[in-house]
């Protein structure tokens, strides 16, 4: 069965601390993964994208790695900010027949505290 | 463009009444998704478009769920008959499809849905 998997659940952490999420999946054929921030309210903002062969990813103060041998992701927050406080969802795309599909994790909810 | 709008941002209704959402897409995007957001999950998909296609649905669109997109740029989201389980956010994303598969999903802020 096609899942991914984020933990922990919910985090909290000092302001200008680091903290790294992390993304299991056993979906397959693989085609892509991403990570999203999504604020309270609104809707999810794409952070990273990264295909089979790339193992590290960054986007300013978001480095994102992926290892497709143990379908483990994980996402490093670095030198956190108060804005960062969002749930971040681990997002992976899989080919299935003529369309690519996504399965979606629960999210990691982040508390950035001052 | 100003990215993905979504409207209304939040509606109210009572059991058994319709509702409608509208989605503008980027404009060049050619792909139009609607997704279903409880508190504390993901995102559920729901439906896409590619152009004026509805490509595909998810079982989680009941009969009481109908979704267009008849000219290809904006699309409507409606639900008959609203149940207190309809209570939710809406979200819609565009993407520019690219034969890579890595298309980039842009969300719109979202509607939420209360039925009372």
């Amino acid at each position: 069965k096609n899942q991914v998997e984020q933990s922990p659940q919910s985090l909290i952490i000092l302001e200008g601390k680091n903290c790294t999420l992390q993304c299991n999946y056993t979906v397959s054929p693989f085609s892509n993964l991403r990570w999203y921030k999504q604020d309270t309210g609104r809707g999810p903002v794409s952070l990273t994208i990264m295909t089979f062969s790339e193992n590290t990813k960054s986007n300013g103060r978001y480095t994102a790695t992926l290892d497709a041998d143990t379908k483990q992701s994980s996402l490093h927050i670095t030198a956190s900010q108060l804005s960062d406080s969002a749930s971040y969802i681990c997002v992976v795309s899989y080919n299935a027949g003529n369309n690519r599909k996504l399965i979606w994790g629960l999210g990691t909810s982040l508390a950035v505290n001052p | 463009d100003t990215g993905v709008s979504q409207d209304p941002r939040h509606k109210i209704t009572k059991r058994g009444q319709n509702v409608t959402f509208r989605c503008d897409p980027i404009s060049e995007h050619n792909r139009l998704y609607w997704y279903r957001q409880t508190l504390g999950q993901g995102p559920e998909f729901l439906t896409y478009f590619q152009n004026e296609a509805q490509l595909e649905k998810s079982r989680l669109l009941s009969d009481r769920f109908s979704a267009e997109r008849p000219k290809g740029s904006f699309s409507t989201l409606e639900i008959q008959r609203t149940e207190q389980g309809d209570s939710a956010m809406y979200l819609c994303a565009s993407s520019q499809d690219r034969a890579s598969g890595a298309n980039v999903l842009t969300f719109g802020a979202g509607s939420r849905l209360t039925v009372l």
